[in-house]
């Protein structure tokens, strides 16, 4: 079936840190990958996404190249700052799968000034 | 960019009541709406798959006459928790993807709905 694994939490970085979370899939077919974050007491936002392997998606410093040879979709920062403390969400969807969406488990992460 | 409004964000009620919570697309429609529950530092919990005039599709384990989905019109769907017990206090997420979806379109998420069963 298709599934995500991501890095397990809690992760707690210093201001201006470099950030990677680790994700990995399974899937069947061709996924479409995306990452969302949660910050407290919200729903999920859409960071960034990739939909084919060597896509590179970026947004706010983020950044996450779908790799299928390694079946990854790490999530990186150069320099993270108070603000990305959220939960972040690896995930992937299938198109022949009526388009239902699977998570990871969550990164939470906190940045301490 | 596109909108999914959830409304309830917040409701606390007493055991055995029934709890509606709405679903709306805003700047777009959506045939295919999705529900979800998260546990307090868990990830989401895929529970149904709402289709617009059809019957919900139930993940499996999750009682369909406890969680009645009902998706009248292409911008609205709705979650009607049935005699609500405290065991159902969660927080539950809606989102949609929209009908004019090009490959990889994400799904576009509500704020949520933090249920509190007393």
């Amino acid at each position: 079936g298709n599934s995500v694994t991501q890095m397990e939490g809690p992760v707690t970085l210093s201001e201006e840190a470099f950030l990677t979370i680790n994700c990995t899939y399974t899937a069947t077919g061709y996924p479409s990958l995306f990452w969302y974050v949660q910050y407290p007491g919200e729903g999920l936002q859409l960071l960034l996404k990739a939909t084919k392997a060597d896509d590179k998606g970026s947004n706010k410093g983020f950044e996450a190249t779908y790799r299928k040879e390694t079946t990854s979709f790490h999530l990186e920062k150069g320099s993270v700052q108070v603000s990305d403390s959220a939960v972040y969400f690896c995930a992937l969807s299938v198109e022949e799968n009526n388009n239902d969406m699977r998570f990871g488990a969550g990164t939470r992460l906190t940045v301490k000034p | 960019g596109a909108v999914v409004s959830q409304h309830p964000s917040w409701v606390i009620c007493k055991s055995g009541t029934s709890v509606k919570i709405e679903c709306r697309s805003l700047d777009f429609q959506a045939t295919t709406m999705f529900w979800y529950r998260q546990f307090p530092k868990q990830s989401l919990m895929l529970m149904a798959t709402s289709n617009e005039g059809s019957k919900a599709t139930y993940e499996q384990g999750v009682e369909k006459d406890k969680f009645l989905i009902n998706h009248a019109s292409l911008t609205l769907s709705t979650l009607t928790v049935t005699s609500a017990h405290p065991e159902d206090s969660s927080f539950y997420i809606c989102s949609a993807r929209d009908l004019a979806r090009v490959f990889g379109q994400p799904q576009h998420f509500g704020d949520g709905t933090r249920l509190s069963i007393l």
